[in-house]
This record gives C-alpha cells, structure tokens and sequence, in this order.
C-alpha cells in the first residue's frame, strides 16, 4: 500500500462546482503539502502544514483552501472550480527536523475542470 | 499514464552510457538544490540532494555538481539503464523562516535499448 495515499485519482467536474481532493498518509510525518503540476512546468506550492495548528499559503494559494484535519490527512479544496485549475495535484509529506528536501509524494489526483 | 510535460527538453541515451541532466537555477541565496525522478503515473521521487557549501556530492550511480558562480546545477547518472527513463526535476531551496522548494520545469531522459 502507499505511504501517501490521494483520492480521487481522476475528477472531472464542472466549473463553480466545489471540490476536495484528500491526502492521507502512514508515514508518521508532521508536515504536508500540496502542489499543483501544469504540463511543461515544474511544481508549485499551493499551501503547507507542518503540524496540526499550522496552515501556510504556498506561491498559488489564491482559489484553494486547505484543512488539516489529523497528522495524518490533509485535504484541498476548490471552493468555485475554473477551467484553469484543470492540473495534476500531488500532495507531499516530509518529517519533522531540520527541513531537507525530500518530499515524499503521493501519485496524483488529476483535476479536469470543463 | 499521467503527463507531467508535452514540451520538455529531451535527452536521448544509449543503455549503458553516461547521462547528464543540466538545470539553470534562479536565486543565488538558494541554500540547498534537490533532483526529483518522476516516472509515467507517479509522483516525483528525491534522488539526491546537495547544500551551496558543496560542489559535488555522489550517490549510488549519481552524482550531482553544483556550480554557484554560473548558477548551474548538473545531474550525471551512470551506465544508465531503461527504468531510469523519467522525467528529472531540480529543485531550489531558502533555508529561511519561510519554506519554499521551487522546481525547475523539468528535462525527459529516454534511454534506447
């Protein structure tokens, strides 16, 4: 079983609809994050968490909003999906300590927005 | 499975040849730079990473080279193999109050038979 779990794998949906995408994880890590891939474009920070009581708004958090409901699960949400939000999610974990760069992801949710 | 990237650099090596993956970094404060592996349907995955104070660090076939006074981060994979077909991504990273991993767009290694 994966350590970063993600559902839904695939959503299409419509625009102004509302969607959440949920990450869970077994990795025992205290921090979170989501990201958003385009094609041709590298990764970019929607929003981090790095432990229960803290929320931190990445480079694109404008439309997005997050809740970290355990250590364990930390989920994104589309309160009014658009068209350009239709992209790869991953969300990401990493332990506590001195920060490093290795994230470990889950296997992505792909958002369609028509 | 997923695409992580219509247009991305390709480069193309012979099975069993050395590959390098070259990245352009951006912030001459970054303190750390990281390489992420993505494969076809799977989240990226860290390969190595390397601190400014460094300026080559090995792994087990890899081997990363950072140059700070052109802000050139390189990625050399040995004797490459098919499973290390992927997607490579650089990362950047502040050491500061404010966390932020920026990634690069990305360079795709396809590896012939």
């Amino acid at each position: 079983d994966a350590d970063v779990t993600q559902t839904p794998r695939n959503r299409i949906t419509k625009t102004g609809k509302r969607i959440m995408l949920e990450c869970s994880q077994t990795k025992g890590h205290d921090r979170m994050y989501w990201y958003r891939q385009d094609p041709g474009l590298g990764l970019q920070l929607i929003y981090y968490s790095f432990d229960v009581k803290d929320i931190n708004k990445g480079e694109i958090s404008d439309g997005y909003s997050v809740s970290r409901q355990a250590q364990a699960k930390f989920s994104l949400s589309l309160e009014s999906a658009i068209p350009n939000q239709t992209a790869l999610y991953f969300c990401a974990t990493s332990p506590a300590g001195p920060i490093t760069g290795e994230l470990f992801f889950g296997e992505g949710s792909r958002l369609t927005v028509l | 499975g997923e695409s992580v990237g219509l247009h991305l650099p390709t480069l193309s090596v012979q099975e069993g040849d050395n590959s390098i993956i070259n990245c352009a970094y951006s912030n001459s404060a970054s303190d750390y730079f990281i390489w992420y592996k993505q494969e076809s349907g799977k989240g990226p995955q860290f390969i190595i990473d390397i601190r400014s104070n460094m300026d080559k660090r090995q792994g087990q076939r890899v081997t990363v080279l950072l140059n700070k006074t052109v802000k050139h981060l390189s990625l050399q994979i040995a004797a490459t193999q098919p499973g290390d077909s992927a997607v490579y991504f650089c990362a950047e990273m502040i050491l500061d109050s404010s966390y932020k991993l920026i990634f690069g767009s990305g360079t795709r290694l396809l590896v012939r038979p």
